[in-house]
C-alpha cells in the first residue's frame, strides 16, 4: 500500500541555519505530495504541495521538489527562524476520496 | 470565519464510558475525516465521509463509530472507551475540487483512565 517515510526528529538548529527534512514515499500511480506544519497546540496547516513530477512547491521560504525518480519530496529552507519551530508532516494523496497518508512527523526546534 | 470546530477540546473518561466528539465545518465541504495523533505514529485515519449520509472506514476504525447526518457535522463516537484510545483527535475537511488541502480543527485531547 501507499506509505510515507520521513526522517526521525527532533531536528535542532540555530537561527539562520539551512534546513532539510527528508521524505520518501511508496505509492502506486501518481500521487500528489504535501508538507503540513503543526505549531504547538494547534491543528495541521498546509505548508506547500506538488501535484506532479518535477513540480516545486514553495511557501514562506520553504521549498520541496517532487522527484519521481527517487520517490522523494524533501523539505528545505535556506535560513530558519525561531518561529519555524513546529512539527512538519509529509503526506501523499491519491484517489477520489482525498484521503491523506501522513508520515510520522519531524519536530524542528530552532534556537536563537 | 470559524472553519473547522471541534468540541470538546479536552475530556477525561474512565474505561468503559462512552462519549461523542463533534466536528462542525462552515465551508460547505463534502469530505470530512477523523484522525488520531499518537507520539511516533503521525496521524492515522479512523473514519471518513465523502458526503452527507455516507461514512467509510479508515486505517484504524475499531472501537469507533461515526455519523454524518448533516453535511456540516461529523460525529465520532466511542461506545466503550479503552486506555488505548487515549490520543489527540483531529477532524479535517476538504472541498470536492481541492487536492489534499485539508482544513484541520484544533484537536481534542482525550484521556481514558
Amino acid at each position: 500500500g501507499n506509505s510515507v517515510t520521513q526522517m526521525e526528529g527532533p531536528v535542532t538548529l540555530s537561527e539562520e541555519a539551512f534546513l532539510t527534512i527528508n521524505c520518501t514515499y511508496t505509492a502506486t500511480g501518481y500521487p500528489s505530495l504535501f508538507w503540513y506544519v503543526q505549531y504547538p497546540g494547534e491543528g495541521l496547516q498546509l505548508l506547500l504541495k506538488a501535484t506532479k513530477a518535477d513540480d516545486k512547491g514553495s511557501n514562506k521560504g520553504f521549498e520541496a521538489t517532487y522527484r519521481k525518480e527517487t520517490t522523494s519530496f524533501h523539505l528545505e529552507k535556506g535560513s530558519v527562524q525561531v518561529s519555524d519551530s513546529a512539527v512538519y508532516f509529509c503526506a501523499l494523496s491519491g484517489g477520489a476520496t482525498n484521503k491523506l497518508i501522513f508520515g510520522t512527523g519531524t519536530l524542528l526546534a530552532v534556537q536563537p | 470565519n470559524a472553519g473547522v470546530t471541534q468540541t470538546p477540546k479536552f475530556r477525561v473518561l474512565k474505561t468503559g464510558q462512552s462519549m461523542t466528539l463533534l466536528c462542525a465545518q462552515d465551508m460547505n465541504h463534502e469530505y470530512m475525516y477523523w484522525y488520531r495523533q499518537d507520539p511516533g505514529m503521525g496521524l492515522r485515519l479512523i473514519h471518513y465521509s465523502v458526503g452527507e449520509g455516507t461514512t467509510a472506514k479508515g486505517e484504524v476504525p475499531d472501537g469507533y463509530n461515526v455519523s454524518r447526518l448533516k453535511k456540516q457535522n461529523f460525529l465520532l463516537g466511542l461506545e466503550s472507551a479503552a486506555p488505548s484510545q487515549t490520543s489527540v483527535y483531529f477532524c479535517a475537511s476538504i472541498g470536492d475540487r481541492a487536492i489534499g488541502e485539508l482544513f484541520f480543527g484544533e484537536g481534542s485531547r482525550l484521556t481514558v483512565l
